[in-house]
Protein backbone atom coordinates (compact mmCIF):
# COMPACT_ATOMS: atom_id res chain seq x y z
CA UNK A 1 0.00 0.00 0.00
CA UNK A 2 1.98 3.56 -1.01
CA UNK A 3 1.09 6.42 1.03
CA UNK A 4 0.30 8.06 -2.00
CA UNK A 5 -2.67 6.86 -4.14
CA UNK A 6 -2.95 6.85 -7.70
CA UNK A 7 -5.29 5.08 -10.04
CA UNK A 8 -3.85 1.60 -11.49
CA UNK A 9 -4.67 2.63 -14.97
CA UNK A 10 -5.89 5.62 -17.22
CA UNK A 11 -6.47 5.72 -21.15
CA UNK A 12 -7.59 8.06 -24.05
CA UNK A 13 -7.14 8.45 -27.51
CA UNK A 14 -4.30 9.85 -29.49
CA UNK A 15 -5.28 13.50 -29.24
CA UNK A 16 -7.62 13.48 -25.90
CA UNK A 17 -6.93 15.00 -22.51
CA UNK A 18 -6.10 12.69 -19.71
CA UNK A 19 -5.29 13.17 -15.99
CA UNK A 20 -3.74 11.43 -12.92
CA UNK A 21 -4.52 11.72 -9.65
CA UNK A 22 -2.08 11.23 -6.72
CA UNK A 23 -3.86 11.66 -2.94
CA UNK A 24 -1.61 11.92 -0.21
CA UNK A 25 -2.49 13.92 3.45
CA UNK A 26 -1.37 16.18 5.86
CA UNK A 27 2.15 14.57 6.30
CA UNK A 28 2.69 14.82 2.83
CA UNK A 29 1.08 16.46 -0.20
CA UNK A 30 -1.24 18.45 2.14
CA UNK A 31 1.72 19.76 4.32
CA UNK A 32 3.01 21.48 1.39
CA UNK A 33 5.86 19.61 0.29
CA UNK A 34 6.94 19.09 -3.16
CA UNK A 35 5.23 16.86 -6.02
CA UNK A 36 7.28 15.66 -8.77
CA UNK A 37 6.28 13.64 -11.12
CA UNK A 38 8.10 10.66 -13.49
CA UNK A 39 7.57 8.50 -16.49
CA UNK A 40 8.63 4.88 -16.40
CA UNK A 41 8.60 3.50 -20.34
CA UNK A 42 8.57 -0.24 -20.22
CA UNK A 43 12.14 -1.60 -19.25
CA UNK A 44 13.97 1.50 -18.07
CA UNK A 45 14.17 3.77 -14.86
CA UNK A 46 11.73 6.40 -14.26
CA UNK A 47 12.58 10.13 -15.72
CA UNK A 48 11.48 12.93 -14.32
CA UNK A 49 8.81 14.76 -15.95
CA UNK A 50 7.45 17.23 -13.64
CA UNK A 51 9.21 19.08 -10.65
CA UNK A 52 7.62 21.81 -7.83
CA UNK A 53 4.14 20.87 -8.62
CA UNK A 54 4.09 22.47 -12.31
CA UNK A 55 7.89 23.14 -14.00
CA UNK A 56 9.54 21.17 -16.78
CA UNK A 57 12.98 19.79 -16.72
CA UNK A 58 14.63 20.84 -20.37
CA UNK A 59 13.19 18.69 -23.25
CA UNK A 60 9.76 17.93 -21.75
CA UNK A 61 7.23 19.04 -23.91
CA UNK A 62 4.73 21.36 -22.73
CA UNK A 63 1.88 19.08 -23.37
CA UNK A 64 2.64 18.07 -19.72
CA UNK A 65 1.47 20.34 -16.98
CA UNK A 66 1.05 19.61 -13.10
CA UNK A 67 -1.37 20.96 -10.37
CA UNK A 68 -1.98 20.64 -6.79
CA UNK A 69 -4.79 21.19 -4.53
CA UNK A 70 -5.12 20.48 -0.74
CA UNK A 71 -3.63 17.18 0.02
CA UNK A 72 -3.77 15.86 -3.82
CA UNK A 73 -2.32 16.80 -6.93
CA UNK A 74 -2.45 15.77 -10.43
CA UNK A 75 -0.91 15.27 -13.64
CA UNK A 76 -2.51 16.45 -17.03
CA UNK A 77 -1.19 15.72 -20.79
CA UNK A 78 -2.67 16.84 -24.03
CA UNK A 79 -2.70 16.23 -27.00
CA UNK A 80 -1.96 12.52 -26.32
CA UNK A 81 0.64 10.34 -28.76
CA UNK A 82 1.11 6.54 -28.74
CA UNK A 83 5.02 7.39 -27.10
CA UNK A 84 3.32 8.77 -23.99
CA UNK A 85 2.04 5.20 -23.47
CA UNK A 86 4.16 4.35 -19.81
CA UNK A 87 3.58 4.02 -16.24
CA UNK A 88 3.13 7.61 -14.45
CA UNK A 89 4.61 7.67 -10.59
CA UNK A 90 3.75 11.23 -8.06
CA UNK A 91 6.61 11.38 -5.39
CA UNK A 92 6.45 13.82 -2.16
CA UNK A 93 8.40 14.25 1.24
CA UNK A 94 6.58 12.91 3.80
CA UNK A 95 7.09 14.37 7.72
CA UNK A 96 5.87 11.40 9.40
CA UNK A 97 7.96 8.83 7.77
CA UNK A 98 11.12 11.27 7.07
CA UNK A 99 11.63 10.26 3.94
CA UNK A 100 10.66 10.52 0.14
CA UNK A 101 7.22 8.56 -0.96
CA UNK A 102 5.81 7.19 -4.05
CA UNK A 103 3.08 6.68 -5.76
CA UNK A 104 1.86 2.99 -6.62
CA UNK A 105 2.13 4.16 -10.17
CA UNK A 106 -0.68 4.53 -13.09
CA UNK A 107 -0.37 2.91 -16.19
CA UNK A 108 -1.66 5.20 -19.25
CA UNK A 109 -2.63 3.34 -22.32
CA UNK A 110 -3.18 5.17 -26.11
CA UNK A 111 -5.99 3.83 -27.32
CA UNK B 1 26.11 15.92 -18.82
CA UNK B 2 25.74 13.70 -15.95
CA UNK B 3 25.46 9.68 -15.70
CA UNK B 4 25.55 7.42 -13.07
CA UNK B 5 26.63 3.85 -14.06
CA UNK B 6 25.95 1.40 -11.40
CA UNK B 7 27.50 -2.08 -10.89
CA UNK B 8 27.09 -4.91 -8.58
CA UNK B 9 26.15 -8.89 -8.74
CA UNK B 10 22.68 -9.86 -9.37
CA UNK B 11 22.24 -12.76 -7.22
CA UNK B 12 22.50 -13.03 -3.07
CA UNK B 13 22.00 -15.38 -0.58
CA UNK B 14 19.29 -15.38 2.37
CA UNK B 15 20.80 -13.79 5.44
CA UNK B 16 24.17 -12.34 3.06
CA UNK B 17 24.90 -8.90 2.47
CA UNK B 18 23.91 -6.61 -0.74
CA UNK B 19 26.40 -4.64 -1.84
CA UNK B 20 25.71 -2.03 -5.01
CA UNK B 21 28.04 0.61 -6.34
CA UNK B 22 27.44 3.92 -8.44
CA UNK B 23 29.71 5.75 -10.40
CA UNK B 24 29.30 9.25 -10.69
CA UNK B 25 30.21 11.12 -14.02
CA UNK B 26 29.76 14.86 -14.77
CA UNK B 27 29.28 15.73 -10.89
CA UNK B 28 30.78 15.14 -8.11
CA UNK B 29 29.67 13.15 -4.96
CA UNK B 30 31.32 15.83 -2.85
CA UNK B 31 28.75 18.73 -4.19
CA UNK B 32 27.30 20.99 -2.48
CA UNK B 33 24.14 20.93 -4.05
CA UNK B 34 23.76 17.29 -4.57
CA UNK B 35 22.44 14.44 -2.71
CA UNK B 36 23.30 11.01 -3.61
CA UNK B 37 20.29 7.98 -3.28
CA UNK B 38 19.05 4.35 -3.50
CA UNK B 39 15.52 3.58 -4.25
CA UNK B 40 14.39 0.13 -5.96
CA UNK B 41 11.46 -1.21 -7.54
CA UNK B 42 9.49 -4.22 -7.06
CA UNK B 43 6.12 -5.71 -8.09
CA UNK B 44 4.93 -6.02 -4.08
CA UNK B 45 6.55 -2.70 -2.75
CA UNK B 46 6.20 -0.14 -5.81
CA UNK B 47 8.94 2.37 -5.81
CA UNK B 48 10.94 2.78 -2.19
CA UNK B 49 12.82 5.22 -1.51
CA UNK B 50 15.97 3.73 0.54
CA UNK B 51 18.49 6.24 1.83
CA UNK B 52 21.13 9.04 0.81
CA UNK B 53 24.33 10.44 1.47
CA UNK B 54 25.19 13.98 0.58
CA UNK B 55 27.77 16.62 1.74
CA UNK B 56 27.36 20.10 3.23
CA UNK B 57 30.82 20.84 4.87
CA UNK B 58 30.62 17.30 6.70
CA UNK B 59 28.59 14.04 5.70
CA UNK B 60 25.12 13.93 6.06
CA UNK B 61 23.12 10.29 5.67
CA UNK B 62 19.90 9.66 5.89
CA UNK B 63 17.70 5.95 5.56
CA UNK B 64 14.01 4.83 5.54
CA UNK B 65 12.67 3.46 8.78
CA UNK B 66 12.15 0.02 6.89
CA UNK B 67 15.27 -0.16 6.49
CA UNK B 68 17.75 1.66 8.78
CA UNK B 69 18.54 -1.14 11.22
CA UNK B 70 20.28 -2.68 7.97
CA UNK B 71 21.51 0.07 5.79
CA UNK B 72 24.59 1.61 4.97
CA UNK B 73 25.20 4.22 1.90
CA UNK B 74 29.02 5.47 1.81
CA UNK B 75 30.36 7.90 -0.68
CA UNK B 76 34.07 7.12 -1.39
CA UNK B 77 35.43 10.98 -2.91
CA UNK B 78 38.44 9.17 -4.50
CA UNK B 79 37.01 7.14 -6.93
CA UNK B 80 33.96 9.59 -7.22
CA UNK B 81 31.18 6.93 -6.15
CA UNK B 82 28.65 6.25 -3.78
CA UNK B 83 27.48 2.53 -2.32
CA UNK B 84 24.42 0.60 -0.95
CA UNK B 85 24.99 -2.20 1.53
CA UNK B 86 21.73 -3.81 2.69
CA UNK B 87 22.48 -6.23 5.31
CA UNK B 88 20.38 -9.92 6.36
CA UNK B 89 18.68 -9.80 3.03
CA UNK B 90 15.48 -11.82 2.68
CA UNK B 91 13.69 -12.95 -0.97
CA UNK B 92 11.43 -9.37 0.20
CA UNK B 93 14.31 -7.66 -0.79
CA UNK B 94 14.30 -8.95 -4.47
CA UNK B 95 14.16 -5.66 -6.92
CA UNK B 96 15.05 -3.34 -9.14
CA UNK B 97 17.86 -0.87 -6.92
CA UNK B 98 18.67 2.48 -8.75
CA UNK B 99 21.20 5.01 -7.75
CA UNK B 100 19.78 8.63 -8.00
CA UNK B 101 20.63 12.17 -7.97
CA UNK B 102 18.71 14.53 -5.99
CA UNK B 103 19.61 18.01 -7.13
CA UNK B 104 19.09 21.60 -5.39
CA UNK B 105 17.66 22.80 -9.11
CA UNK B 106 14.87 20.28 -8.94
CA UNK B 107 14.78 19.03 -5.29
CA UNK B 108 13.75 15.91 -7.52
CA UNK B 109 15.13 12.69 -8.42
CA UNK B 110 16.27 14.83 -11.96
CA UNK B 111 18.83 11.90 -12.69
CA UNK B 112 18.50 7.73 -12.50
CA UNK B 113 21.42 4.69 -12.78
CA UNK B 114 20.22 2.03 -15.17
CA UNK B 115 18.87 -0.15 -12.88
CA UNK B 116 20.23 -3.30 -11.49
CA UNK B 117 18.10 -6.15 -10.71
CA UNK B 118 18.94 -7.88 -7.60
CA UNK B 119 17.30 -11.58 -6.40
CA UNK B 120 17.35 -12.74 -2.83
CA UNK B 121 17.39 -16.52 -3.65
CA UNK B 122 19.34 -19.71 -2.33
Amino acid sequence: QSVLTQPPSVSGAPGQRVTISCTGSSSNIGARFDVHWYQQLPGTAPKLLIYHYNNRPSGVPDRFSGSKSGASASLAITGLQSEDEADYYCQSYDSSLSGWVFGGGTKLTVL
Amino acid sequence: QVHLQQSGPGLVKPSQTLSLTCAISGDSVSSNTAAWNWIRQSPSRGLEWLGRTYYRSKWYNGYAVSVKSRININPDTSKNQFSLQLSSVTPEDTAVYYCTRDHDDFNAFDIWGQGTMVTVSS
